[in-house]
């Protein structure tokens, strides 16, 4: 089955430091990954996709990731980080198999909690 | 647009009791969806629907029951609430197309439910 991994339960980080959060996955096939992030008491929002091309992906408020096929990777990055940008971010990836009504599900990884400290 | 939106925000159920948590969009999104969050667990998808008429099951499907009369609604029902099901439950919509199936998710603000 699909899935995705973050390995770390939180992150913190200085602002106007560069932040990286980190995602692997298990796919078979080719993967569609998704950034979601979850600021307090609200509904996730969703950063950005990749599902082909270029490695690298820029998404909403200054946020990019890097799809790295050899390792496995898509890691969130930005290049300086800001208090605001504190929250629960989650990596994302499309199921291999459409369920019986013919489209996709999506499995969600556990979440990682970044801190970005003034 | 209001987007995708949740009632209640919050319930407290004791065990045994039945309900049903709302979600309606405003946007003609076919697929809809929803999940739980736990703390460690992440979100984990409950039951989802790609129209009117059509749902499928998630991951975890146990306990909940749904269904999709029209585009806008998608109703979740407890029918027996158990602790367990104490979770913080978010409703989600999407477009759909058959053609790339790759598209992201609104979310709704979430209802937070605890069942004693």
């Amino acid at each position: 089955a699909q899935s995705v991994a973050q390995p770390e339960d939180q992150v913190n980080v200085a602002e106007g430091n560069p932040l990286t959060v980190k995602c692997t996955y298990s796919v078979s096939g080719n993967p569609y990954l998704f950034w979601y992030v979850q600021y307090p008491n609200r509904g996730l929002q969703f950063l950005l996709k990749y599902i082909t091309g270029d490695n690298l992906v820029k998404g909403s408020y200054g946020f990019e990731a890097e799809f790295n096929k050899s390792q496995t990777s898509f890691h969130l990055k930005k290049p300086s980080a800001l208090v605001s940008d504190s929250a629960l971010y989650f990596c994302a990836v499309r199921d291999k198999d459409r369920g019986a009504s013919g489209t996709y599900k999506y499995i969600f990884g556990t979440g990682t909690r970044l801190k970005v400290l003034a | 647009n209001a987007g995708v939106t949740q009632t209640p925000k919050f319930q407290v159920l004791k065990t045994g009791q039945s309900m049903t948590l709302q979600c309606a969009q405003d946007m003609n999104h076919e697929y809809m969806s929803w999940y739980r969050q736990d703390p460690g667990m992440g979100l984990r998808l409950i039951h989802y629907s790609v129209g009117a008429g059509i749902t499928d099951q998630g991951e975890v499907p146990n306990g909940y029951n749904v269904s999709r009369s029209t585009t806008e609604d998608f109703p979740l029902r407890l029918l027996s609430a158990a602790p367990s099901q104490t979770s913080v439950y978010f409703c989600a919509s999407s477009y759909l197309t058959y053609q790339t199936d790759i598209y992201e998710q609104y979310f709704g603000p979430g209802t937070r439910l605890t069942v004693t």
